[in-house]
């Protein structure tokens, strides 16, 4: 069935050093992805979006890659912060008709300061 | 702005009671989301709101869950008969309308006894 999953439960970077974390999705069909970010006690927080059309986005400090290929999802956090310590969670739209989203099962990011 | 709130932040109860979880999205937004998220885990899309559409009921796991919006403004999520396996945080989230970015409240921790 359709599922959006991430490579790997936990992830500890040093303060300043660069964070990549990976998400592989399922669906073909899917054309829309979010990256979401989860303090502990709080709701996900919008981090950054990409369509199917592109391949690669940036904000401040955070960047996601799409290969459509492969069907994988990237977002490479630059500078990490103890800010960033959470979970991330990346998550599809699998059908434009469809409002739901399918959340991948998160990754927890640990930096050191 | 406001953002999407949701009370109370937290509940507890004894098994088979009925509980009520309400949702305030942000104004105007037109679609409004329940997901279940168990401890550790993502999030389980449950039901979604569009307008004056049927909603999506396809992710409610029993018909012990239900839930109401009044037009475009607040919904409750509702379970009867609470089972332990319901304990979990009860995420609400809106969006502008379906398929776009969906922005999260701070969800309801449950906790059946």
């Amino acid at each position: 069935g359709e599922s959006v999953g991430l490579h790997l439960p936990t992830l500890s970077v040093q303060e300043g050093d660069n964070s990549i974390i990976n998400c592989a999705y399922s669906n073909s069909a899917s054309d829309y992805f979010i990256w979401y970010k989860q303090e502990s006690g709080k709701g996900p927080q919008f981090i950054i979006d990409i369509r199917s059309n592109m391949d690669k986005r940036q904000g401040q400090r955070v960047t996601v890659l799409l290969n459509k290929t492969v069907k994988h999802l990237s977002l490479q956090i630059a500078a990490t912060q103890p800010g960033d310590s959470a979970v991330y969670f990346c998550a599809e739209f699998p059908s434009s008709n469809t409002g739901k989203l399918i959340f991948g099962q998160g990754t927890t990011l640990q930096v050191k300061p | 702005g406001a953002g999407v709130s949701q009370s109370p932040s937290n509940k507890v109860t004894e098994k088979g009671k009925d509980v009520e979880l309400r949702c305030d999205p942000i104004s105007g937004h037109t679609a409004l989301y329940w997901y279940r998220q168990r401890l550790g885990q993502g999030l389980e899309f449950l039901i979604y709101f569009q307008g004056n559409s049927a909603p999506d009921k396809s992710g409610l796991p029993s018909d012990r869950f239900s839930a109401e919006r009044t037009g475009e403004s607040v919904s409750t999520l509702t379970i009867q008969r609470t089972q332990q396996e319901d304990s979990a945080v009860y995420l609400c989230a809106s969006s502008t309308s379906k398929g776009m970015t969906q922005y999260f409240g701070p969800g309801t921790r449950l906790t059946v006894l």
